[in-house]
């Protein structure tokens, strides 16, 4: 059971290029988010999806596309990377939102933009 | 908007002494849920107890529990005869009860080190 997989573990880009971050979940969940994480700021919700087709912003949605075509994928797209998009950046699914399920997170993506 | 405080940077606590880990909250929705993860230094966030704001007792999990007060809208980790493997980062979260857990809120996280 691989559960949620991200890819690219570590990426380095040039201001301006572009590059999407792969999530892909195999537990049938409806409910997926992408998080970064910086320094001192804990994690930070940038976009969420509650089912195929469904997307919404998070608090720092700025700068990221996202879109889910299918349940199982939910790809981050930096359209015009920047260097304050350096950052750790996390996937995570839920199957529900109710009582004590949890979010199952990937192992991260370390983001480099020079 | 909901908003997590974890006042805690960073915490040293010898080998086998109990430690908490402090996190406040504010909400003023009535429904709500609290988690915390631990993110070790391989960078995984790993889930560790769940507390929802009508469970009437305190939630545990193993060597860990966590005090509720929700009076005082704090949810501290407790965590007890620590370990060599306890050091990581810890963060608290909070469940938006007007979405879900597409939609959790962290805190900026305590560092806990044990010393052997």
């Amino acid at each position: 059971n691989a559960g949620v997989t991200q890819t690219p573990k570590f990426q380095v880009l040039k201001t301006g290029q572009s590059m999407t971050l792969q999530c892909a979940q195999d537990m049938n969940h409806e409910y997926m988010s992408w998080y970064r994480q910086d320094p001192g700021m804990g994690l930070r919700l940038i976009h969420y999806s509650v089912g195929a087709g469904i997307t919404d912003q998070g608090e720092v949605p700025n700068g990221y596309n996202v879109s889910r075509s299918t349940t199982e994928d939910f790809p981050l797209r930096l359209l015009s990377a920047a260097p304050s998009q350096t950052s750790v950046y996390f996937c995570a699914s839920s199957y529900s939102t109710q009582g004590n399920e949890k979010l199952f997170f990937g192992s991260g993506t370390q983001l480099s933009v020079l | 908007a909901q908003k997590i405080t974890q006042t805690q940077p960073g915490m040293f606590v010898q080998e086998k002494e109990a430690v908490t880990l402090d996190c406040t909250y504010d909400t003023s929705d009535q429904s709500y849920g609290l988690f915390w993860y631990k993110q070790p230094s391989s960078g995984e966030m790993i889930f560790l107890i769940y507390q929802g704001s009508y469970d009437e007792q305190n939630a545990t999990e193993g060597r860990y529990s966590l005090n509720f007060q929700k009076a005082r809208k704090s949810a501290n980790l407790v965590i007890s005869a620590s370990q060599l493997g306890d050091s990581a980062m810890y963060f608290c979260a909070m469940r938006d009860p007007n979405f879900g857990n597409e939609k959790l809120t962290f805190g900026t996280g305590t560092r806990l080190t044990i010393i052997p």
